[in-house]
């Protein structure tokens, strides 16, 4: 089964420092979202990007964060300077196009850690 | 806006134990309800989805979940647990917009951390 695929699998960070979470969607899927996990608290939506623009993106998603999706196939989260408080679990998901009913299928994650 | 709210933080079962972890949502309008299982150094898995009509939806690994809309709830359900079901379980919502689609964003519970002893 096809599966999202993220990387690196844990980055550890100096705070203020630039970081890049890869994320390779399932092929055909057309629709892309970056989640967080702040270690104890909920999965939290980020931002949502779809037709190489973002759809929606929460209060979360300030100006320190950027998605892009460079070549069709990767698909990245930026954080330009971290804060220790961007220590999180980030997970990347996609969902296909075709049908209304589709769910979205999640990637293992990227635990970052700020020190 | 909308939230999800998970009744158990953690759930501790011995094998052949039914199991019903409790999900509620607040949202008036049409959603799409999702349960996810996370085994321990995995990534999120779909365990089942309701869209519409029954709202007995049937997963995978003998899991079920009931929609009652009245309640706004979508109970997860099993009969027997294995040791293998050890994991944790999230109950997450999506709005439908007036076109019946759901391409937007997942709102996630708290997460239901579930322990089976053998």
């Amino acid at each position: 089964e096809p599966e999202v695929t993220q990387t690196p699998s844990h980055q550890v960070t100096q705070m203020g420092q630039e970081v890049i979470l890869r994320c390779v969607p399932i092929s055909n899927h057309l629709y892309f979202y970056w989640y967080r996990q702040i270690l104890g608290q909920k999965v939290e939506f980020l931002v949502s990007f779809y037709n190489n623009e973002i759809s929606e993106k929460s209060e979360i998603f300030d100006d320190q964060f950027s998605v892009e999706r460079p070549d069709g196939s990767n698909f990245t989260l930026k954080i330009r300077s971290t804060k220790l408080e961007d220590s999180a679990m980030y997970f990347c998901a996609s969902r296909g196009g075709q049908g209304r009913h589709q769910p979205q299928h999640f990637g293992d994650g990227t635990r970052l850690s700020i020190l | 806006a909308q939230s999800v709210s998970q009744h158990n933080h953690h759930v501790i079962l011995s094998e052949a134990a039914s199991l019903e972890l409790g999900c509620n949502y607040s949202y008036g309008g049409t959603v799409n309800l999702f349960w996810y299982v996370q085994y321990p150094g995995q990534h999120l898995q779909l365990l089942l989805k309701y869209f519409s009509g029954d709202p007995l939806v049937k997963g995978i690994k003998g899991f079920e979940a009931e929609f009652i809309k009245s309640k706004f709830s979508f109970n997860l359900r099993k009969p027997s647990v294995q040791w293998s079901d050890t994991a944790e379980y999230f109950c997450a919502v999506i709005r439908v917009n007036a076109g019946g689609t759901s391409y937007g964003k997942l709102t996630f519970g708290q997460g239901t951390i579930l322990t089976v002893h053998p």
